[in-house]
């Protein structure tokens, strides 16, 4: 079974919508949470991250994720989409028992339409 | 600053045939690690290191090897290429600990 889970595959939305990306985990424990974002032809870049304190973070470019322990969740959100958001985004946790290894979701791919 | 610096960008193999994929970080990062990409399955972690002259297998490390011989360089070998082997190889570096990985450019490999 996945251990992260990203159940929106593709999402298309037009500019100006919102956006939420779901992202859940199966690990028990400590973990630390990211999102990491990948834009066409580029490699990955980390968008925010969870470590411990407030749930809700913000990251980059107005994202934002809220951790909530209860429902193994770390959604994305974003308020207003752009253009330019169009990419795929990758959810990733790291187990506190794993050392530093980093398991990934398998990708929701974005697409904004101008 | 260089980063994390991945070579070649682009390479094809025939069946069989072996290579290395070159992966360099000059930020003096304890991890690093080896991901492939491909459609629908998101990063899979191949083989990793939590410092020089000690690495461990990820999720899927058959069919390739590492070494880590220094701090800067983990090399990924393809001992006999398989069409199955055919992705986008990213290797990813950090400090220890609670640190983000920072990612290479990516190789794409295919094998025919």
């Amino acid at each position: 079974a996945q251990s992260v889970s990203q159940h929106n595959h593709h999402v298309i939305l037009s500019e100006a919508a919102s956006l939420e990306l779901g992202c859940n985990y199966s690990y028990g424990g400590t973990v630390n949470l990211f999102w990491y974002v990948q834009y066409p032809g580029q490699h990955l870049q980390l968008l925010l991250k969870y470590f411990s304190g407030d749930p809700l973070v913000k990251g980059i470019k107005g994202f934002e994720a809220e951790f909530i322990k209860s429902k193994f969740s770390f959604n994305l959100r974003k308020p207003s989409v752009q253009w330019s958001d169009t990419a795929e985004y990758f959810c990733a946790v790291k187990r506190s028992s794993s050392g530093d290894k980093l398991t990934f979701g398998t990708g929701t791919r974005l697409a904004v339409r101008p | 600053n260089a980063g994390v610096t991945q070579t070649p960008k682009f390479q094809v193999l025939k069946t069989g045939q072996s290579m290395t994929l070159q992966c360099a970080q000059d930020m003096n990062h304890e991890y690093m690690s080896w991901y492939r990409q491909d459609p629908g399955m998101g990063l899979r972690l191949i083989h990793y290191s939590v410092g020089a002259g000690i690495t461990d297998q990820g999720e899927v490390p058959n069919g390739y090897n590492v070494s880590r011989s220094t701090t800067e360089d983990f090399p990924l070998r393809l001992l006999s290429a398989a069409p199955s082997q055919t992705s986008v190889y990213f290797c990813a570096s950090s400090p220890a600990g609670n640190s983000p990985l920072h990612f290479g450019n990516g190789t794409r490999l295919t094998v025919t």
